[in-house]
């Protein structure tokens, strides 16, 4: 079991470019999570899917970020255009029934 | 009202002491409680779940669930300075069963003094 992957684990872009995230999950998990973690707002829950659907994006920021999940051992989170305050840590983590394990995240900076 | 409250600490206890962690939750309907160390630059990593009443025993460590009082809590005995980390409270709400959305509080930093 390799665990939840991320890639890449660190991105440093400019403003107003597109950064896309990547995720695999564990294989047989059915729900797939992306929270991004600050020191100001600590791990914040952006989206969730079950079964590759989306269920919650009600903590999306706005408009700029996206996330889909085309099949169940592949996410990508789409911040465009990108801004200096989305710089963060953006984990990934999946779940079976009990238990979400997380990936080891992708640190962006915008710059 | 934030759904997971934690006091950020840091709480500081001497090596070998009992270090109590706590947290409280708003959602009456949660049903899973987990708690997460975090070590800086690192991931969270699950050390405890609890999902019923009562208290749950794992080597050092013991969750304490009350759901009455939405409260739950983690000890950890004989602390060691490799326990100093961030502790984070986690709290399914919205969902059925035991998965859903997974909230966190803010995490209490513990730091173990030798």
């Amino acid at each position: 079991d390799a665990g939840v992957i991320q890639s890449p684990r660190h991105e440093v872009t400019e403003m107003g470019q597109e950064v896309t995230l990547r995720c695999k999950p564990i294989s047989g998990h059915d729900y797939l999570f992306w929270y991004r973690q600050t020191m100001m707002r600590g791990l914040e829950l952006l989206i969730y899917f079950n079964n590759n659907v989306p269920i919650d994006d009600s903590g999306m920021p706005e408009d700029r970020f996206s996330a889909k999940m085309p099949n169940a051992s592949f996410s990508t989170l789409k911040i465009q255009p990108s801004e200096p305050r989305d710089s963060a840590v953006y984990f990934c983590a999946s779940s079976f029934g009990r238990g979400y394990t997380f990936g080891s995240g992708t640190r962006l900076t915008v710059v | 009202q934030k759904e997971v409250e934690q006091n950020s600490g840091p709480l500081s206890v001497p090596e070998g002491a009992i270090a109590s962690l706590n947290c409280t939750y708003s959602d009456r309907g949660s049903q899973s409680f987990f708690w997460y160390r975090q070590y800086s630059g690192k991931s969270p990593e699950l050390i405890m779940s609890i999902y019923s009443n009562g208290d749950k025993e794992d080597g050092r460590f013991t969750a304490q669930l009350n759901k009455a009082s939405q409260y739950v809590s983690l000890l950890i005995r004989d602390s060691q300075p490799s326990d100093s980390a961030t502790y984070l409270c986690a709290v399914t709400t919205g969902g059925s069963g035991n998965t859903g959305k997974l909230i966190f509080g803010q995490g209490t930093t513990l730091q173990v003094k030798p």
